[in-house]
């Protein structure tokens, strides 16, 4: 089943604006996980984040947690033609469960 | 170092077959997991092997079986393939199940 649900389903930027997306998930975690999917290739892990942790900086990458509201945000600051990939939230650590994804498109 | 490899890429059967697929993980990495991707259900988990033992499965029927050898290479197996088989099955390998995965390309697999 799925356990993360990401928003918007798409999102179609400018390069050089921000691009921010949601997760909400429905049970307990212990961490969060986003990874970026090319089209037509594997899963890229970017960022784990603690449930113990509210907010993690990786690069252009800004994540925040939010476990009262069950909710994680991704941000790509300063977006590139290359972000242009579909991104997934992932609960859990044995059995990785993921959203539909955000599929984001940067826009030369 | 290489990444995680899955062979092969590409595969075309027809409803009834049955298929094995291969994946190597990262030297080093003991945790091997599949999934399921389809446009429809999204990415779906399938099971996960940690030093040759099943660890979890996910909600596929008995068709869809798996192992894990003791040079961590992982294989799966679907019999009596079905249309709705059609999917990127993609294998993700990791040190250990407490660290984050690392994602082969996949292999496309098409029943006709």
């Amino acid at each position: 089943s799925q356990q993360g649900e990401e928003d918007p389903q798409a999102l179609s930027i400018q390069e050089g604006e921000n691009a921010t997306m949601n997760c909400s998930y429905k049970t307990s975690i212990n961490n969060l996980q986003w990874y970026r999917q090319n089209s037509g290739r594997g899963l890229v892990h970017l960022i784990l984040i603690r449930s113990n942790e509210r907010e993690k900086h990786s690069g252009r990458l800004r994540v925040t947690l939010d476990t009262s509201k069950k909710s994680s945000s991704l941000l790509i600051t300063a977006s590139r033609a290359a972000d242009t990939a579909s991104y997934f939230c992932a609960t859990d650590e044995y059995k990785l469960s993921f959203g539909a994804g955000t599929t984001v498109t940067v826009r030369a | 170092k290489a990444g995680v490899t899955q062979t092969p890429r590409y595969l075309i059967k027809t409803r009834g077959q049955q298929v094995t697929l291969s994946c190597s993980p990262i030297s080093g990495h003991r945790s091997v997991s599949w999934y399921q991707q389809t446009p429809g259900q999204g990415l779906q988990f399938l099971f996960e092997y940690f030093s040759e033992t099943q660890r979890n499965k996910g909600n596929f029927p008995g068709r869809f079986s798996g192992r894990q050898f003791s040079n961590s290479r992982s294989e799966m197996n679907v019999s009596t393939l079905e249309l709705g088989d059609s999917a990127l099955y993609l294998c993700a390998s990791s040190r250990d199940p407490n660290q984050p995965q690392h994602f082969g390309d996949g292999t496309r697999l098409s029943i006709l």
